[in-house]
């Protein structure tokens, strides 16, 4: 069984249209993540969920609408897709709070590749 | 300014030798955590060791060792007796438990190339 599972794991389109990515988690964790990596292979954090609140929102254009349904799920919309867009989308959970919340290993998605033509 | 910093953009080992991959890291909270991921080139993201900011043993899981220096806020990466299948990229990340909330911040990443 797969922990974190995200669909689709690629994406083709044009500029303009609209696309969701959906992630779903079965390890129990209530904290979902969705992190942009670049085509230099960095990643930055754009939004987080805790018990379907959001807790993080990066400086992402609006066009980035999260969803969160339940705290086993969290989706990811965008709206008139750019260039700029084409990148790979990790869906991520953890457990949050606990003695060592530090301590919480993020478990990632395979990771979703958008690419905008 | 950049939390973590890997200065390393590639390295390159021999097979069955051990190879450190560099991390360094800015933060003023008292307590933190610090990750590696290993991301192959089929792209998922896995999850090696952790070093907990109290913690005063260094981590170790198998061969992964990570080599903490608080007073130098690094957080090295020891992989020994490297095998083919440690070719891939590596990433060193931050947890701040008082000012980022729960979120990871993630280095730029080293690219490790295990040679036969």
């Amino acid at each position: 069984d797969t922990a974190v599972s995200q669909t689709p794991k690629y994406l083709v389109t044009q500029m303009g249209n609209d696309k969701s990515i959906k992630c779903e988690q079965n390890l129990g964790h209530d904290t979902m993540y969705w992190y942009k990596q670049d085509s230099k292979k960095f990643l930055k954090i754009m939004f987080s969920y805790n018990n379907k609140e959001l807790i993080i929102n990066e400086t992402v254009p609006n066009r980035f609408s999260p969803k969160s349904p339940d705290k086993a799920h969290l989706n990811l919309h965008i709206n008139s897709l750019e260039l700029g867009d084409s990148a790979v989308y990790f869906c991520a959970s953890s457990r949050s709070g606990g003695r060592s919340s530090g301590a919480n290993v993020l478990t990632f998605g395979a990771g979703s590749r958008l690419t905008v033509l | 300014a950049q939390k973590i910093t890997q200065t390393q953009p590639g390295m390159f080992v021999q097979e069955k030798e051990a190879v450190t991959l560099d991390c360094t890291y800015d933060t003023s909270d008292q307590s933190y955590g610090l990750f590696w991921y290993k991301q192959p080139s089929s792209g998922e993201m896995i999850f090696l060791i952790y070093q907990g900011s109290y913690d005063e043993q260094n981590a170790t899981e198998g061969r992964y060792s990570l080599n903490f220096q608080k007073a130098r806020k690094s957080a090295n990466l020891v992989i020994s007796a490297s095998q083919l299948g440690d070719s891939a990229m590596y990433f060193c990340a931050m947890r701040e438990e008082e000012t980022s909330g729960s979120r990871l911040t993630f280095g730029e990443g080293t690219q490790l190339t295990v040679n036969p």
